[in-house]
């Protein structure tokens, strides 16, 4: 079965500290998508990063990097020097090879960053 | 990446009334889609918009209770009729702009009572 799991309901990071998201995945196709899009509380869903299944480098964007480990299916989200604004829902979610664009999702964490 | 609004942005009604929501793209896209985020939970697809025929329902979604037009490349809407309060929800449209990846509008947070 195709699956996204996201095991961290909650978690609360200190100012400027850095923050690791867990994503794991479960797909039998060699050709796949993976993304984070966050979600703040005004509800807009806005597309942070992409991993292809066959990149080969992992994928970044400004503070935003993507920790691809192929072989234990998984996809952290790692935040860098973390603001207030980044308090937020995030969701990891993928797209299976011959999926015609219908994304999978997790549930989600919420991130709550302390001042 | 694409540009999307959405309108309204929230609106309060009443049960047993419909609520039509429409979807507006800078460019020209092939897919777009309608999603329903209930409170508390990840999205979840209604439908796919195609242009110049029918919506393509995931299970569970009706054209009855969900009728989506697609006019022209830019533009969709969504209704959500005969409305009861389990209909409460953020609705987002999104479209396929760059390598496989959706961008979303804004989201139309509804309540119904």
């Amino acid at each position: 079965a195709q699956k996204i799991t996201q095991t961290q309901p909650g978690m609360f990071v200190q100012e400027k500290e850095a923050v690791t998201l867990d994503c794991t995945y479960d797909t039998s196709d060699p050709s796949y998508g993976l993304f984070w899009y966050k979600q703040p509380s005004s509800g807009e869903m806005i597309f942070l990063i992409y991993q292809g299944s066959y990149d080969q480098q992992n994928a970044t964007e400004g503070r935003y990097s993507l920790n691809f480990q192929k072989a234990r299916k998984s996809a952290n989200l790692v935040i860098s020097a973390s603001q207030l604004g980044d308090s937020a829902m995030y969701f990891c979610a993928m797209i299976p090879g011959d999926s015609n664009y219908q994304l999978i999702w997790g549930a989600g964490t919420k991130l709550i960053i302390k001042p | 990446s694409a540009v999307i609004s959405q309108k309204p942005s929230r609106d309060i009604c009443q049960r047993g009334t419909s609520l039509t929501i429409q979807c507006q793209v800078d460019s020209q896209v092939t897919m777009m889609f309608w999603y329903r985020q209930q409170p508390g939970q990840s999205l979840t697809l209604i439908a796919t918009a195609n242009q110049g025929s029918e919506a393509t329902y995931e299970s569970g979604f009706v054209i009855d209770k969900f009728p989506i037009s697609r006019p022209n490349l830019t533009f969709s809407t969504l209704t959500v009729s005969n409305m009861s309060p389990e209909d409460s929800s953020i609705y987002l449209c999104s479209v396929v702009a760059v390598r496989e990846t959706q961008y979303f509008g804004p989201g139309t947070r509804l309540l119904v009572l």
